[in-house]
């Protein structure tokens, strides 16, 4: 059950560059994502999330690009700092549904800044 | 600003026990979830509960899982007699609407 995916289970970028990290979905009912930041041994952090009626969301040095009709998304960090080093994690909930926004996560993709 | 957390931080327990494990949900969130992440492996939905029962569970969540919130605050999950492949990082996450916040997990490790 691959509803949501993430390619590339690591990537390495130079510290200050633009790091990238794709997601990509199947489930035509989700409309809402989410990326989290995870280090080892502890919880899923919060980054940033978006909409389905949007196309674009930003947070300081994070940006998330929505692309419905490629059923993808993506997560920019500008600049990459050392501390950005972690596994990310793209999630996609399909709104009100019994009662829950029930989250399905992607594998994550590895993140290295290298300073 | 507020977390979500978890106790304890690590439960070594033996197969066929009984655990419990302990979140306090941000206070004025109103949905709350399970997860667990085998090592190596993905962040896995268990449950999600909402106006005091369960709105939601994967098939993981048999009938040896039950969750609870018993006084308004706390938000437990029990795993009635464990299994060695229920060994996993377990973590609570809250949310208001649609942005969930995760707790720091518990390691369980069943022997």
């Amino acid at each position: 059950d691959q509803q949501v995916k993430q390619n590339s289970p690591s990537l390495s970028v130079q510290e200050g560059r633009i790091s990238i990290l794709n997601c990509d979905y199947t489930n035509s009912m989700f409309d809402y994502f989410l990326w989290y930041k995870k280090y080892p041994a502890e919880g899923p952090t919060f980054l940033i999330s978006i909409s389905s009626i949007k196309d674009k969301n930003e947070d300081g040095r994070f940006t998330v690009f929505l692309n419905k009709s490629a059923k993808h998304l993506s997560l920019h960090i500008v600049p990459s700092q050392p501390g950005d080093s972690a596994v990310y994690f793209c999630a996609a909930s399909a709104g009100w549904i019994s009662g829950t926004y029930k989250y399905i996560f992607g594998t994550g993709t590895r993140l290295k800044v290298l300073a | 600003e507020p977390e979500v957390t978890q106790t304890p931080s690590h439960q070594v327990t033996q197969m066929g026990q009984e655990v419990i494990l302990r979140c306090v949900p941000i206070s004025n969130h109103l949905y709350f979830y399970w997860y667990r992440q085998i090592l190596g492996q993905k962040v896995e939905f268990l449950v999600s509960f909402y106006n005091n029962e369960i709105s939601e569970k994967s098939e993981i969540f048999d009938d040896q899982f039950s969750v609870e919130r018993p006084d308004g605050s706390n938000f437990t999950l029990k795993i009635r007699s464990t299994k060695l492949e229920d060994s996993a990082m377990y973590f609570c996450a809250s949310s208001r609407s649609r942005d969930a916040y995760f707790g720091p997990g518990t390691r369980l490790t069943v022997t």
